[in-house]
């Protein structure tokens, strides 16, 4: 089945500077990636997303590149802010059936 | 947010007890999803549905059910087979592979 590996776990930036976030995932067929935020106790909601015959999507200071030959995928937060700070999920979805990373917690430094 | 919802958000169980989490959407979505979540281990798959009256196993689908009799509920029973209950449920529901809406989850204790 799909399996999809998440880094780095924790990752600390100074306000201002850019994060990046990496996944891989084992599946090519998984033809649909998400990349979901998790504030504090909330619950997680989507903040980009990209399909496999894409490779790059940008939405104001995030964007997400898919590199699909070699099964990785990127999360991109530029001039980060105190509100980015959150757990970050990645995932990649065949068919309905969606496997989530272990997430990389972001925080922002003043 | 809104749409979907799950019940109670805190529950407590003794152990061998079996116990089951509502999860309710009105977003008129075919597919729904049950999590479980523990820190450091992400959202990990327990059982996912795709149509009324049909589910698949997820990636840690033991000790769990699911049934799936109307297309806006998928309630989830954990078991007394489920070795470490004790953990945050998320529910999800979608249109097909697209966004997921989650729930505001349920913290069971099992004690």
């Amino acid at each position: 089945g799909e399996n999809v590996e998440q880094h780095p776990s924790t990752l600390s930036v100074q306000e201002g500077d850019s994060a990046v976030i990496k996944c891989t995932y084992s599946d090519s067929a998984s033809n649909y990636f998400p990349w979901y935020k998790q504030e504090l106790g909330k619950r997680p909601q989507l903040i980009i997303d990209i399909r496999s015959n894409v490779g790059e999507k940008k939405d104001q200071r995030i964007a997400v590149t898919l590199n699909k030959t070699a099964k990785h995928f990127s999360l991109h937060i530029t001039e980060t802010q105190p509100e980015d700070s959150a757990v970050y999920f990645c995932a990649a979805s065949k068919d309905d059936k969606i496997i989530f990373g272990k997430g990389t917690r972001l925080h922002i430094l003043p | 947010d809104g749409g979907i919802t799950q019940s109670p958000k805190y529950l407590f169980r003794k152990e061998g007890q079996n116990v089951t989490l509502s999860c309710e959407q009105n977003l008129n979505h075919d597919a729904m999803y049950w999590y479980r979540q523990d820190p450091g281990q992400g959202l990990r798959l327990i059982y996912y549905s795709q149509i009324v009256n049909d589910f698949q196993k997820g990636d840690i689908a033991e000790g769990y059910s699911v049934s799936r009799e109307k297309k806006e509920s998928f309630p989830l029973t954990v078991t007394s087979a489920q070795k470490n209950p004790t953990a945050f449920y998320l529910c999800a529901s979608s249109r097909f592979t697209s966004e997921q809406y989650f729930g505001p989850g349920t913290r069971l204790t099992v004690t």
